[in-house]
């Protein structure tokens, strides 16, 4: 079946150090994305690439970088710039040849960083 | 700009009871809408969608219908059940495959 993977579930980082969030998707989707969400709160864009090679700030890029080699992977560095960075963040996915297709989700990683 | 809002939550029911989650939204253009729905320590799952005006979407008797005069996208479902609770979000797309969600409403349904 295809979907987004991401790995791993639980990620836990001492403070100062970087991490890398992986996501794979299998859908040969274009679009990829990052989204973070905070308790109680709603989804908030960190970047987005629309094409491989190519990828754009979202909302709260800061202190975050990503890169896209390849068309299924679009993996998530949190760098020890990011000052509050424990979070549930979400990978997405979606084509972009049609109107009105929708994103489609991982299951998420949540980190933690003390 | 582009923005969607959704009632604030949480909202309590009880088993067998009508559910109605608001949303309106703000567009230039002619977007798609969608509502997701999140159950604990997942991620978003599409429940329904709607890509032009009076279309209505409908998933697992959840409905909702894309009504362009008021900007709305209102989800309802006629009787709910335990296993509905979850935090619903609404959503919309704009040209250059760009998403803007609300802030999400949390259901839970008590037996």
């Amino acid at each position: 079946d295809g979907g987004i993977t991401q790995s791993p579930k639980y990620l836990f980082r001492k403070e100062g150090q970087n991490v890398t969030l992986s996501c794979e998707q299998n859908l040969n989707h274009d679009a990829m994305y990052w989204y973070r969400q905070d308790p109680g709160q709603g989804l908030r864009l960190i970047y987005y690439s629309q094409i491989v090679n190519d990828f754009q700030k979202g909302d709260i890029a800061e202190g975050y970088s990503v890169s896209r080699e390849k068309k299924e992977s679009f993996p998530l560095t949190v760098t020890s710039a990011q000052k509050n960075p424990t979070a549930f963040y979400l990978c997405a996915s979606s084509t972009r040849d049609r109107n009105g297709s929708p994103l489609h989700f991982g299951n998420g990683t949540r980190l933690t960083v003390t | 700009g582009n923005s969607v809002t959704q009632m604030e939550g949480p909202v309590t029911l009880s088993e067998e009871a009508f559910l109605t989650i608001n949303c309106t939204y703000t567009a230039t253009g002619y977007p798609s809408l969608f509502w997701y729905v999140q159950y604990p320590g997942e991620g978003l799952q599409l429940l329904l969608k709607a890509t032009k005006a009076d279309d209505k979407g409908s998933n697992k008797g959840f409905e909702a219908t894309y009504r362009k005069e008021t900007t709305s996208f209102h989800l309802e479902k006629g009787s709910v059940q335990v296993s509905d609770s979850a935090v619903y979000f609404c959503a919309l797309s704009s040209t250059g495959n760009q998403f803007y969600f609300g802030t999400g409403t949390s259901l839970t349904v008590i037996p």
